[in-house]
C-alpha cells in the first residue's frame, strides 16, 4: 500500500523568508501524481501545486515549487517569500495513475510571523 | 459560482444518535469523497463514490453510511455504530479520471456530547 509521511508537524518562520516542506513517499508503482494541498484556518482545501511522476521538470506556481526527487521517493515544497497568508496546515497527496484514491501525508502546520 | 457545498458548519449530537451531513457540489463532476480529519492523523477515506447508485467503502468505514441518488449530492450518516465520531468531516469531488485534483467544500465539525 502506498504511504505518504510529512516528518514536519509544525513549522514557523518570518515572512518574506524562504521555507521547504518535506514529503516522501512510498509506491512501487511508476506512474503517480503528487499534490500539495493548503488548508487555511478558514478550512476550504485548496490545490497548491501538482507534479506528474513521469515529468522530470519541477512543477511552479508562482511563489510556489517543488524539488521532485523520484528514485528518492522524495517531494518537497518550496514557498518563496513568504506571506501571511500561506498560513495554513500543508498536506501532501499522492495517486497512482488511473487510481481513484488520494493517499495524504499527516499534515505540515505552517506559521508565517510578521 | 461552482463548488462544493458542506452543511451544517458545525454540528452537536448526542451520543446514540445517526447524523447525517449534507454534501451537494455543481461543478457536474463524476466522483465525490468523504474524508475525515483528525489532528495529527491527516485526512482519511470514508467512502468515495465514481458514479450515481454506486460507492466504495474507504479505509474507515465502518460506522458510516452514504447514499448517491444524484449526481450532485452525496450526503454522509454517521451512525451510532461510530465509535469514536467528533471528527472534522471534509466532501470533495473530482471529475474521477484518477488525476487526484480534489475540490474541497468547507467541512462539517461534528461533536459528539
Amino acid at each position: 500500500a502506498q504511504t505518504v509521511t510529512q516528518s514536519q508537524p509544525e513549522m514557523s518562520v518570518q515572512e518574506a523568508e524562504t521555507v521547504t516542506l518535506s514529503c516522501t513517499y512510498d509506491t512501487s508503482e511508476s506512474n503517480y501524481y503528487l499534490f500539495w494541498y493548503k488548508q487555511p484556518p478558514s478550512r476550504q482545501m485548496i490545490l497548491v501545486i501538482r507534479q506528474e511522476a513521469y515529468k522530470q521538470q519541477n512543477a511552479t506556481e508562482n511563489r510556489f515549487s517543488v524539488n521532485f526527487q523520484k528514485a528518492a521517493k522524495s517531494f518537497s515544497l518550496k514557498i518563496s517569500d513568504s506571506q501571511l497568508g500561506d498560513t495554513a496546515m500543508y498536506f501532501c497527496a499522492f495517486i497512482s495513475q488511473g487510481a481513484q484514491k488520494l493517499v495524504f501525508g499527516q499534515g505540515t502546520r505552517l506559521t508565517i510571523n510578521p | 459560482d461552482g463548488g462544493i457545498t458542506q452543511s451544517p458548519k458545525y454540528l452537536f449530537r448526542k451520543e446514540g444518535q445517526n447524523v447525517t451531513l449534507s454534501c451537494e457540489q455543481n461543478l457536474n463532476h463524476d466522483a465525490m469523497y468523504w474524508y475525515r480529519q483528525d489532528p495529527g492523523q491527516g485526512l482519511r477515506l470514508i467512502y468515495y463514490s465514481q458514479i450515481v447508485n454506486d460507492f466504495q467503502k474507504g479505509d474507515i468505514a465502518e460506522g458510516y453510511s452514504v447514499s448517491r441518488e444524484k449526481k450532485e449530492s452525496f450526503p454522509l450518516t454517521v451512525t451510532s455504530a461510530q465509535k469514536n465520531p467528533t471528527a472534522f468531516y471534509l466532501c470533495a469531488s473530482s471529475w474521477g479520471q484518477g488525476t487526484g485534483e480534489l475540490f474541497f467544500g468547507e467541512g462539517s465539525r461534528l461533536t459528539v456530547l
